[in-house]
């Protein structure tokens, strides 16, 4: 079973800044955030992952509150390109253990 | 340093054939994972396997779906005596063998489609 919560769909106007909510609120305190996207019927993308603190790398940042019960990822200048569904996962580091993928978030750019 | 290439990137079938997905992780990854996506629907985990070594398979339908990872060359995913619902895109990931919250690589999938 998906341990996060997440809107089902989002619109963003393209330039301004895209922020996905998500809830994991029985979060474990070894399991970081991880979050995808999955743009058409592509495979997924990689985006971004933390344990507690905030996080930024060249595509999005990730905000994880103190509690860590939930996280918000931040697409600063959404483009047409960015439209996707994104999924926010919960789990251990170790590559043991595999990812559940729930519904994710369909985000829709707007020209 | 190439990423997962899997293929075919179609593969149409009769029913009752059989179908053989492959997989080739990254290089240096030893961790194989396999997921199949429904049309119009999420991500369900299948398999994972090491090389040799089938780790949680709790996501395999019980007949006709089997997986391998050997010592050489890529992961299989063979589906025997296809059915029109199997007809989906099966998409391969992998990872490195450490610890450290890595991400998974994704290969761009193989549609299956069954007729």
């Amino acid at each position: 079973d998906a341990k996060t919560t997440q809107p089902t769909s989002m619109d963003c106007a393209e330039g301004r800044a895209a922020n996905l909510p998500c809830n994991h609120s029985t979060i474990s305190g070894n399991e970081y955030v991880y979050w995808y996207r999955q743009i058409h019927s592509q495979g997924p993308q990689y985006i971004i992952h933390g344990l507690k603190n905030n996080e930024t790398n060249e595509m999005a940042s990730l905000i994880i509150t103190e509690d860590r019960k939930s996280s918000t990822l931040i697409l600063p200048h959404a483009t047409l390109r960015d439209t996707a569904v994104y999924y926010c996962i919960v789990r251990p580091p170790s590559g043991t253990y595999k990812y559940i993928f729930g519904t994710g978030t369909r985000l829709k750019v707007l020209a | 340093n190439a990423g997962v290439m899997q293929n075919p990137r179609h593969l149409v079938r009769r029913r009752g054939q059989e179908a053989r997905l492959r997989c080739s992780p990254m290089k240096g990854h030893s961790h194989v994972y396999w997921y199949r996506q429904l049309p119009e629907e999420g991500l369900k985990f299948m398999v994972y396997l090491q090389k040799e070594n089938i780790i949680d398979e709790s996501g395999m339908p019980k007949e006709r779906f089997s997986a391998e990872f050997p010592k050489e060359g890529p992961s299989i995913l063979r589906i025997q005596q296809v059915v029109r619902g199997d007809s989906a895109a099966y998409f391969c990931a992998s990872s490195p063998r450490s610890r450290g919250g890595y991400g998974y690589t994704f290969g761009s999938g193989t549609r299956l489609t069954v007729v």
